[in-house]
């Protein structure tokens, strides 16, 4: 049964990069039907998607914080990564990452998620 | 101010059958399928219904999902307890080349 597990430090000084690691158990990063993608839900409040990632490196992120983004993989690790630079208090929020699955007619889902990893941005 | 527009809140009691409501445009549930994500509170989302009515294995048939124009809905059947949760919608949004939205979700309570 796959898994997703999150790492990372749960606090970050605000101006300063937030990263994030996602190591995938059960199962291949490598899978050719799948993307990798990172979530995050601010503390009371809604989903918002981050970005995904392929095993080959091909990446898509949100419009919205595309500048700040970078999402990586690592295959012999089986793991795929986070950094969001320059963060404020806006950008607290429980992080997770989830398995995408794209299919040849939809964009997909996210299925199944880790538990999540709550980043509190503060000085 | 979500792109997808769903109601705050929504309850029943049990054995009841309801319905959450999930909006959106042209460019998102207009031309792409829509997925349902239920989160248990203090757990991570779990995926419900995707392309529009589709339930992953495990998932009881008490839910379903449909979808019409712009918008889908999520219907529940014979209410339990244990659906009490957060309910949020989602589409691929075909604007500034590409992005998933999801609903501001909907918090069912079960009375």
């Amino acid at each position: 049964q796959l898994q997703l597990q999150e790492s990372g430090p749960g606090l970050v000084k605000p101006s300063e990069t937030l990263s994030l690691t996602c190591t995938v158990s059960g199962g291949s990063i490598s899978s050719s039907s799948y993307y990798w993608g990172w979530i995050r839900q601010p503390p009371g409040k809604g989903l918002e998607w981050i970005g995904s990632i392929y095993y080959s490196g091909s990446t898509y992120y949100n419009p919205s914080l595309k500048s700040r983004v970078t999402i990586s993989v690592d295959t012999s690790k089986n793991q795929f990564s986070l950094k969001l630079s320059s963060v404020t208090a806006a950008d607290t929020a429980v992080y997770y990452c989830a398995r995408h699955r794209r299919t040849v007619t939809t964009a997909g889902w996210f299925d199944p998620w880790g538990q999540g990893t709550l980043v509190t941005v503060s000085s | 101010q979500s792109v997808l527009t769903q109601p705050p809140s929504a309850s029943g009691t049990p054995g009841q059958r309801v319905t959450i409501s999930c909006s959106g445009s042209s460019s998102n549930i207009g031309s792409n399928t829509v997925n349902w994500y239920q989160q248990l509170p203090g757990t991570a989302p779990k995926l419900l219904i995707y392309s529009n009515n589709q339930r992953p294995s495990g998932v009881p048939d008490r839910f379903s999902g449909s979808k019409s124009g712009t918008s889908a809905s999520l219907a529940i059947s014979g209410l339990q307890s244990e659906d009490e949760a957060d309910y949020y919608c989602a589409a691929w949004d075909d604007s500034l080349n590409g992005h998933w939205v999801f609903g501001g979700g909907t918090k069912l309570t079960v009375l």
